[in-house]
């Protein structure tokens, strides 16, 4: 059973930086093809894919937000973490982290499965 | 990037009936499309991958179609589970990008 779970603060000042940790299981990120993402949703709003880590270490970071994101993996904890930094009130959203499922034949790509999410409010 | 548009952003049908939801893409993506259902408080959910597969426990009720850049998302008879939010995501460019969302609701 592959399950992932997101963690980490709750509530931020502005400007601070945020790090979530994605800790997931029955899957390892050594395998070709294997990927980690993570996508946020602010509260009522649709979905927003954030950043995409590879097996290879290859990333992948959203054009209009790459310049405040850093994704890493550390493969031994089984962990994917998410910075993002100069934290704004717009970025108050839930933030889940997905596996990234692959078909060889046609190399087509899906998120599958989710953790929970983790709500993070950024509030002076 | 390339841009997902879904169609319409609500739609209020009855248990039973047959609903469809439209996503367009501003390029083509050939069958590099996945949607997803989304309950209130909870994660979403792959319904379909590629288009038109079927993920593994998802009812047939629910059914995908299309390539290019034009496709659907059917539910052949709703069920009362089914009122929820439906979002496609096209998986074609390495940069992932979902639609706005489609909300399923009880007329």
């Amino acid at each position: 059973q592959i399950t992932l779970k997101e963690s980490g603060p709750t509530l931020l000042k502005p400007t601070q930086t945020l790090t979530l940790t994605c800790n997931f299981s029955g899957f390892s990120l050594n395998t070709g093809g294997v990927g980690v993402g993570w996508i946020r949703q602010p509260p009522g709003k649709a979905l927003e894919w954030l950043a995409l880590i590879y097996w290879n270490d290859d990333t992948r970071y959203s054009p209009s937000l790459k310049s405040r994101l850093t994704i890493t993996k550390d493969t031994s904890k089984n962990q994917v973490v998410l910075s993002m930094t100069n934290m704004d009130p717009v970025d108050t959203a839930t933030y889940y982290c997905a596996r990234r499922g692959f078909g060889e034949l046609l190399g087509t790509a899906w998120f599958d499965p989710w953790g929970q999410g983790t709500l993070v409010t950024v509030s002076s | 990037d390339i841009q997902m548009t879904q169609s319409p952003s609500s739609l209020s049908a009855s248990v039973g009936d047959r609903v469809t939801i439209t996503c367009r893409a501003s390029r083509s993506i050939s069958v590099y499309l996945n949607w997803y259902q989304q309950k209130p408080g909870k994660a979403p959910k792959l319904l379909i991958y590629a288009a038109s597969s079927l993920q593994t426990g998802v009812p047939s009720r629910f059914s995908g179609s299309g390539s290019g850049t034009d496709f659907t998302l059917t539910i052949s008879s709703l069920q009362p589970e089914d009122f929820a939010a439906y979002y496609c995501q096209q998986t074609y460019s390495t940069i992932y990008t979902f639609g706005q969302g489609t909300k399923l609701e009880i007329k």
